[in-house]
């Protein structure tokens, strides 16, 4: 009864590597995110959808690319992986309304570490 | 565009004393305000929110958090603390429209002494 999943929980790779992680979520939501969250804990929203369709693309390299099937999934998809980009990346969900947006619903994470 | 401080990186406390952790943001209207908190090897767990109104709110175990706005401060509460509190905690601002964004600030960590 996960409300929101993501896999893999770990993924180890080497630079250049093309690599993606998978998040699913089970709360009938409107809304999806993913975050980064560096090895100093801060949190970085990097994308957010809404039915499909992209609402925050925030200033990130377009070797990141999110893409949502339906409204349950958002994968996100790394092209030549850099050693920068090893984080631990959050999926969460929401629902679209002015308050029930920010109630985010986060997923255990995905560590990405790039050797 | 709006910003948040938590200036504690790590705090201890001995289980059952009382817990303050503080939490200063900029905005330029009213803000939303979080806190969320996340255990070790864990997602983010929503704590409590403030939108309007009675500026003292209560959340999930056992914390409340207070809305100063003269002081631009948004302050995690609880009584007693629990070992089980031990983990990072992250305050948070909301802003209305451009994709109802969450600022998160830097966390601080929790350490709970037996």
């Amino acid at each position: 009864d996960t409300a929101v999943s993501q896999t893999p929980k770990y993924l180890v790779t080497q630079m250049g590597n093309d690599k993606s992680i998978k998040c699913e979520q089970n709360l009938g939501h409107d809304t999806m995110y993913w975050y980064k969250q560096d090895s100093k804990k801060f949190l970085k929203i990097m994308f957010s959808y809404n039915n499909k369709e992209l609402i925050i693309n925030e200033t990130v390299p377009n070797r990141f690319s999110p893409k949502s099937p339906d409204k349950a999934h958002l994968n996100l998809h790394i092209n030549s992986l850099e050693l920068g980009d090893s984080a631990v990346y959050f999926c969460a969900s929401s629902q679209q309304d002015r308050v029930s947006s920010y109630e985010q619903y986060f997923g255990p994470g995905t560590r990405l570490t790039v050797t | 565009a709006q910003s948040v401080t938590q200036p504690d990186i790590h705090i201890t406390v001995s289980e059952g004393a009382s817990l303050e952790l503080r939490c200063n943001y900029s905005y330029g209207a009213t803000p939303y305000l979080f806190w969320y908190v996340q255990s070790p090897g864990q997602g983010l767990q929503l704590l409590l929110k403030y939108f309007s109104g009675d500026t003292l709110v209560q959340g999930i175990k056992g914390f409340e958090a207070e809305f100063k706005r003269s002081q631009s401060s948004f302050n995690l509460r609880k009584p007693s603390v629990h070992w089980s509190d031990a983990a990072e905690y992250f305050c948070a601002v909301g802003a209305w429209g451009g994709g109802n964004k969450l600022t998160f600030g830097t966390g601080t960590q929790l350490k709970v002494e037996l």
